[in-house]
Parts: structure tokens; C-alpha cells; sequence
């Protein structure tokens, strides 16, 4: 099946300081990306959907300036928790689906993010 | 709006035996499609099983199949003969083909623990 990768797979950061994280799709060009916050022992909550080369849609309560995410190709998603606070840390996984892979979406692995 | 429903926090199973995941779901839309997804404690997504609204046959993948019943809306997920790498957590998600992008909404999720 379809690959989808994330970068990195854990991160520790500092309160204040920002944290990118990476995913893409090895072998398929992902035309939708998606990217879900998961609390520990709770489902994933959609953050937000983004088509490549078009603006990001945020569902509601998601702060667009404090998640960027950027859609630049058909193969790479970047996800930027920007002035990350203890409360922001979390599982993030982004999902995408794209030209001929049918209905699926292909999740990555997910990053851990720690913010002290 | 749509919804998805898992109302088993923890389910247990010997192994060898079979168990039954119940979902159901909520939409007006009469295109979906519905999904089952497996957390190990990884934190992967791994994709299970995917049932179309207007597939006339219940799915199956290997010893994975979907109860699908339309009338009840219900989509539960039978797994046959577990293992002990069953043990993980279960998401039932559902995609309405109506929406623009397809989004996929997941349930809370049932943990499987599998006894020897």
C-alpha cells in the first residue's frame, strides 16, 4: 500500500519555541493532506485539511497563526506549532490521500511532541 | 452532522476466539463510506477493513470482516481467531462523500486486549 512519512517520529521542545514537523508521501501524490491531534487515550481530532498549493482549512478551534501548515507540493505537508506551550503537547498524525489510491487515506506514524 | 459512535471503552477476547466491535454512525448523506482502523501501541494508523454505503456485500480482509446493516446503521467489525497482536486500539471512522473534502471523522475508540 501507499507509504506516508513523518518527521520527526518524537520531539522535545522548550516552551516558547517552535517545532516543525514533516510529512510526506513516498509513493503516491497526495492531492489532500490531513493533520489529527490525538490526546493520550482519546481519539484523533482533525486539526486541519489542506489541498496542495491552496490555503489550509482549520476546523473550528484550531488556531490558524499557532499551527501553520503549509501544502507546497504534492509530496510534502509541514505542520508548524509556533510558540508551542506544555498544553500543546500531544500526538500529531497526518494522514493524506491523493491520486490512485483510491478511497484511502494512508496515515503517517505520527510525532510525539513534549513541550517543557 | 455526522457521527460516529463506539460504545465499548475495553473489550476482552481469548485468543483463538472470535470478537465483535460495535459501531455505529449517524448521517443524512446517502454516500459514505465507513472504515476501521488499528492503534497499536505505536501510535500507527493501520487500515483495517472499508465498507462503501451502496457495496451490496460486507467486507472482508482476511480475519477481518464488517457486520454492515444498513437499516440499523451499524457497521461492526469481527475479528476472527485473534492473536495476541490484536491487542490494541480500535477506531471506527466514517467518510461522507457529500462534504468537499471528504474528512474523515472517527469514534472514541474500543481498546481489544486478547488473553492467552
Amino acid at each position: 500500500g501507499a507509504v506516508v512519512s513523518q518527521h520527526p517520529s518524537w520531539v522535545i521542545c522548550k516552551s516558547g519555541t517552535s517545532v516543525k514537523i514533516e510529512c510526506r508521501s513516498l509513493d503516491f501524490q497526495a492531492t489532500t493532506m490531513f493533520w489529527y491531534r490525538q490526546f493520550p487515550k482519546q481519539s484523533l481530532m482533525l486539526m486541519a485539511t489542506s489541498n496542495e498549493g491552496s490555503k489550509a482549512t482549520y476546523e473550528q478551534g484550531v488556531e490558524k497563526d499557532k499551527f501553520l501548515i503549509n501544502h507546497a507540493s504534492l509530496t510534502l505537508s509541514t505542520l508548524t506549532v509556533t510558540s508551542a506551550h506544555p498544553e500543546d503537547s500531544s500526538f500529531y498524525i497526518c494522514s493524506a490521500r491523493g491520486a490512485g489510491v483510491g478511497y484511502e487515506q494512508y496515515f503517517g506514524p505520527g510525532t510525539r511532541l513534549t513541550v517543557t | 452532522a455526522q457521527k460516529i459512535t463506539q460504545t465499548q471503552p475495553g473489550m476482552f477476547v481469548q485468543e483463538k476466539e472470535a470478537v465483535t466491535l460495535d459501531c455505529t454512525y449517524d448521517t443524512s448523506d446517502p454516500s459514505y463510506g465507513l472504515f476501521w482502523y488499528k492503534q497499536p501501541s505505536s501510535g500507527e494508523m493501520i487500515f483495517l477493513i472499508y465498507q462503501g454505503s451502496y457495496d451490496q456485500q460486507n467486507a472482508t480482509e482476511g480475519r477481518y470482516s464488517l457486520n454492515f446493516q444498513k437499516a440499523r446503521k451499524s457497521a461492526n467489525l469481527v475479528i476472527s481467531a485473534s492473536q495476541l497482536g490484536d491487542s490494541a486500539m480500535y477506531f471506527c471512522a466514517m467518510r461522507d462523500w457529500g462534504g468537499s473534502q471528504g474528512n474523515l471523522i472517527f469514534g472514541k475508540g474500543t481498546k481489544l486486549s486478547v488473553k492467552p
